[in-house]
């Protein structure tokens, strides 16, 4: 078990769905991220939330959008995705400071039919 | 960007010492992060350098030189549970939240 928690751990939706992934976390970390991982392949950033405010977007299609309601709380909000989108998908948090080590939750693992 | 390069696969035997080499070219270096994943599951942090020299944690150790842009990550008395994937990443001066990854190495652990 992590300390970031996420949720669902598995989700199947058809490319006109609407969703929401959610992530969680109490250690009092101010950045947030998230991350695609294709099999075999290492994460990819997606987004950063830095104290709540949308730091570092990696040019997502906007069928991905991050919500970040309070220092706890992370969101991505799915919408008309395709199936090359299925994926892994990570959220992680970690203390201002870069030095600091990011920590991962399990993920969601997602599939787009 | 950043151009990091780590062997795709390593096997070693039960108790045996298995290194893992990660080399990077890359402006304004500060810092690498060593990460462990095992399949299915989430990464977790086993070490960070950002000066050059030695960083030892029970059976894993981790090297950095950064005149020569390389690291490694040592794993020693392996275990079975070792295997796993093992990702550098590192970060640059530009950005403090951005970790670009290596494509990882994924070690096996034989009885």
């Amino acid at each position: 078990d992590t300390e970031v928690t996420q949720t669902p751990k598995h989700l199947v939706m058809g490319m006109t769905n609407k969703k929401s992934l959610k992530c969680e976390q109490h250690m009092g970390h101010r950045a947030m991220y998230w991350y695609k991982q294709k099999a075999k392949k290492p994460p990819e950033l997606m987004f950063v939330y830095s104290y709540e405010k949308l730091s570092i977007n990696e040019s997502v299609p906007s069928r991905f959008s991050p919500e970040c309601p309070n220092s706890s709380l992370l969101n991505l909000h799915l919408h008309a995705l395709q199936p090359e989108d299925s994926a892994l998908y990570l959220c992680a948090s970690s203390q201002a400071d870069g030095n600091q080590p990011q920590h991962f939750g399990d993920g969601t693992r997602l599939s787009i039919l | 960007g950043q151009n990091i390069d780590q062997p795709t696969e390593m096997t070693a035997t039960e108790g045996a010492i298995v290194q893992i080499n990660c080399t990077y070219q890359t402006s304004g270096f500060n810092g690498l992060f060593w990460y462990q994943q095992h399949a299915g599951e989430a990464p977790t942090f086993l070490s960070y350098n950002v000066l050059d020299g030695l960083e030892e944690k029970g059976r894993f150790s981790s090297f950095l030189s950064r005149s020569k842009g390389y690291s490694y990550l040592l794993l020693k008395e392996l275990q079975m549970k070792d295997s796993a994937s093992y990702l550098c990443a590192v970060r640059v001066l530009s950005n403090d939240y951005k970790l670009s990854f290596g494509a990882g190495t994924t070690v096996t652990v034989r009885a």
